[in-house]
């Protein structure tokens, strides 16, 4: 079955720029998702790409898909103290169930 | 702006009670999905109803766990009997039909985090 893995924490300065990692293991997954969690709260869809897109830009966010090694990418730019979180990479769409990555923990400090 | 309703929010049982948690989809999402979220791991899927069928419950513990969505709106979840290893925050996601752009993207609610004693 799908297996999406991510890196389990990443730490920046509080101005530059975040890349969070994730792979994943089925190429027919149409959409893959980032979603972000905050302390006690559901998730917030942040961001999606279609599976035939190399890249999307929606403010400070950038995706990057490499369908070929299967390995898809966030970068915040400017991050701020706000965006510390857990942000989880998802694999599937189009009304299918999404296969989530155990999600990479993003601390900020200034 | 619509959102996904869960209640209730936190629920506190003892192991072998049963427990029930209750979602209002947005209004007019016709696909609804109950995942299971463990601390420190990624949400997993239960089930997932299309209106009121069952589209996939393969996940789902059927000795214990029940879902049902009776009139094709709200659902609800249960555990009879809760074990310990059910403690985890329970999460339901609804989908509009077609999404932005077809890409069906899952609305999540604010969940329910069950604690079992």
């Amino acid at each position: 079955g799908e297996d999406v893995e991510q890196s389990l924490f990443l730490s920046v300065r509080e101005g530059d720029s975040s890349v969070i990692n994730c792979t994943y293991t089925d190429s027919s997954s149409t959409y893959l998702y980032w979603y972000k969690q905050e302390p006690g709260a559901g998730l917030q869809l942040l961001t999606y790409i279609f599976s035939n897109m190399d890249m999307k830009q929606d403010q400070r966010l950038t995706v990057l898909l490499n369908k070929k090694d299967k390995h898809l990418s966030l970068r915040i730019a400017d991050t701020q103290t706000g965006d510390s979180a857990i942000y989880f990479c998802a694999a599937g769409g189009g009304y299918n169930k999404l296969i989530f990555g155990a999600g990479t923990r993003l601390a900020v400090h200034p | 702006e619509a959102e996904v309703a869960q209640s209730p929010r936190y629920k506190i049982t003892e192991k072998s009670q049963a427990v029930a948690f209750w979602c209002d989809p947005i209004s007019g999402h016709a696909t609804l999905y109950w995942y299971r979220q463990i601390l420190g791991q990624g949400p997993e899927l239960l089930v997932q109803f299309q209106d009121e069928s069952v589209v996939d419950d393969s996940q789902l513990p059927k000795d214990r766990f029940s879902a049902e969505r009776l009139k094709g709106v709200d659902s609800t979840l249960k555990i009879q009997p809760a074990e310990l290893g059910d403690s985890a925050m329970y999460l339901c996601a609804t989908t509009a039909p077609g999404g932005t752009s077809g890409g069906g993207e899952q609305f999540f609610g604010p969940g329910t985090r069950l604690t079992v004693l």
